[in-house]
């Protein structure tokens, strides 16, 4: 069963910082990993998503990376701002008969202060 | 604007009282998953279904119907809610394929009491 962890738990950062959030997953058969960022009270907002062959995506401020033999992304946020403020979600697509079933970690709640 | 829309945002409903929460996306995705959100839980899914007349179960399917006459529409059903069903559910829609994103509804918070 696919298990999907996010590290820190939470991160308070001054603005300007560059910051670097982690996700882990168990199986490392995946078909694709997505990052989403959810406000308080709102939906999921889709960042980047990074198919199984891809090693990287690039939005922006915002680059995720992805290691599929070690079971590893990360979520690269460079001159962080106020505005990033929010929990950072990463889920697992692991695809074939599941296709359609993501996985999610836990979240990493970012607080960037003026 | 392609979205996904839920209805109602807020529910608070009885023990027992059966209730429908509906889901529609204008994207023509074949995919859509319910979820459901809770503190300490994470997201964890519900249902899901493949296209038209296929579904299948999640991870948390007990208490729960779905249907999906309609490729745009994807109710959550819950014929006898209970309080334990008191959660942040989420719809969501995808095409098929490893470069598709997962598109999410704005949430529904229901409270059973």
């Amino acid at each position: 069963k696919q298990e999907v962890t996010q590290i820190p738990a939470a991160l308070s950062v001054p603005e300007g910082e560059n910051l670097v959030l982690n996700c882990s997953f168990t199986d490392s058969a995946i078909y694709n990993l997505q990052w989403f960022r959810q406000d308080p009270g709102k939906g999921l907002t889709s960042l980047l998503l990074i198919q199984s062959s891809q090693r990287e995506q690039t939005s922006g401020r915002l680059n995720a990376s992805l290691d599929k033999s070690s079971g590893r992304s990360t979520l690269y946020i460079a001159a962080s701002q106020p505005g990033d403020s929010a929990t950072y979600l990463c889920a697992v697509n692991t695809g074939g008969t599941s296709y359609g079933k993501l996985t999610f970690g836990q979240g990493t709640i970012l607080t960037v202060h003026p | 604007e392609a979205q996904v829309t839920q209805n109602p945002r807020y529910l608070i409903t009885v023990t027992g009282k059966k209730l429908t929460v509906t889901c529609s996306q204008n994207m023509n995705h074949e995919y859509m998953s319910w979820y459901r959100q809770d503190p300490g839980l994470g997201l964890r899914q519900i249902y899901y279904s493949m296209n038209v007349e296929v579904t299948d179960k999640g991870d948390v399917p007990e208490g729960y119907k779905v249907s999906r006459k309609e490729k745009r529409n994807f109710p959550l059903i819950l014929e006898s809610p209970s309080p334990n069903q008191t959660s942040l559910y989420f719809c969501a829609s995808s095409l098929g394929g490893s470069g598709a994103e997962a598109f999410f509804g704005q949430g529904t918070r229901l409270t059973v009491v």
